[in-house]
């Protein structure tokens, strides 16, 4: 099946510092990305919807100037969490939709990226 | 706006007992439906999807769901669990048409004990 990554897959940092995940679409042009975030034994809230070369759009309650998310070409989608604080720790997951792979509305979910902050 | 309700959190199961996760969805729309598995600080991995066609849809790991419309259900079931089935499932929905979020379950945990 089609491949997401994510990178790094682990990253700790101190609180005030900003942090950038990366998610790139290996093996097929990814028109629209979501970023997921998951807090322990709880289920997957949608961030934000990002498309190639537009502005994504956040869902109600997630602070834009505090998770920038940036889709500047088809393969690469980033999330940064700008002034890192410790209540921004959790599990972050991409997915990926590509026309050109499966069904038009597949999505590909990358392996996730657990992120504390000290 | 589609929602998507687990029945159960957590579910213990002998190994080699069959095995059902429950799940309810809501919709104004019509919908495409999902089942994903999540490992241990792992990302998801899809398990079996309805799109259209026949209700009953057979998936990876001898999984299988079924789809009833009059319900709003698609559980998952599996005849004989196996200690590596242990994980996190969650039932998800898509919208077919409009932004085609996709919206998950609370998840349930499945523990398989020998």
């Amino acid at each position: 099946g089609a491949v997401v990554s994510q990178h790094p897959s682990r990253v700790i940092c101190k609180s005030g510092t900003s942090v950038k995940i990366e998610c790139r679409s290996l093996d097929f042009q990814a028109t629209t990305m979501f970023w997921y975030r998951q807090f322990p034994k709880q289920s997957l809230m949608l961030m934000a919807t990002s498309n190639e070369g537009s502005k994504a759009t956040y869902e109600q309650g997630v602070e834009k100037d505090k998770f920038l998310i940036n889709h500047a070409s088809l393969t690469l989608s980033t999330l940064t969490v700008t002034s890192a604080h410790p209540e921004d720790s959790s599990f972050y997951i991409c997915s990926a939709r590509g026309a050109q792979r499966g069904f038009a509305g597949e999505l590909f979910f990358g392996e996730g990226s657990r992120l504390t902050v000290l | 706006a589609q929602s998507v309700t687990q029945l159960d959190s957590q579910v213990p199961v002998f190994e080699e007992a069959p095995v059902e996760l429950r799940c309810n969805y809501s919709s104004s729309v019509s919908v495409y439906l999902f089942w994903y598995v999540q490992y241990p600080n792992q990302g998801l991995q899809l398990l079996l999807k309805y799109l259209s066609g026949s209700t009953l849809v057979k998936g990876i790991n001898g999984f299988e769901a079924e789809f009833n419309k009059s319900q709003t259900s698609f559980h998952l079931r599996k005849p004989s669990v196996h200690i590596s089935d242990t994980a996190e499932y969650f039932c998800a929905v898509q919208g077919i048409q409009g932004a085609q979020k996709l919206v998950f379950g609370q998840g349930t945990r499945l523990t398989i004990n020998p």
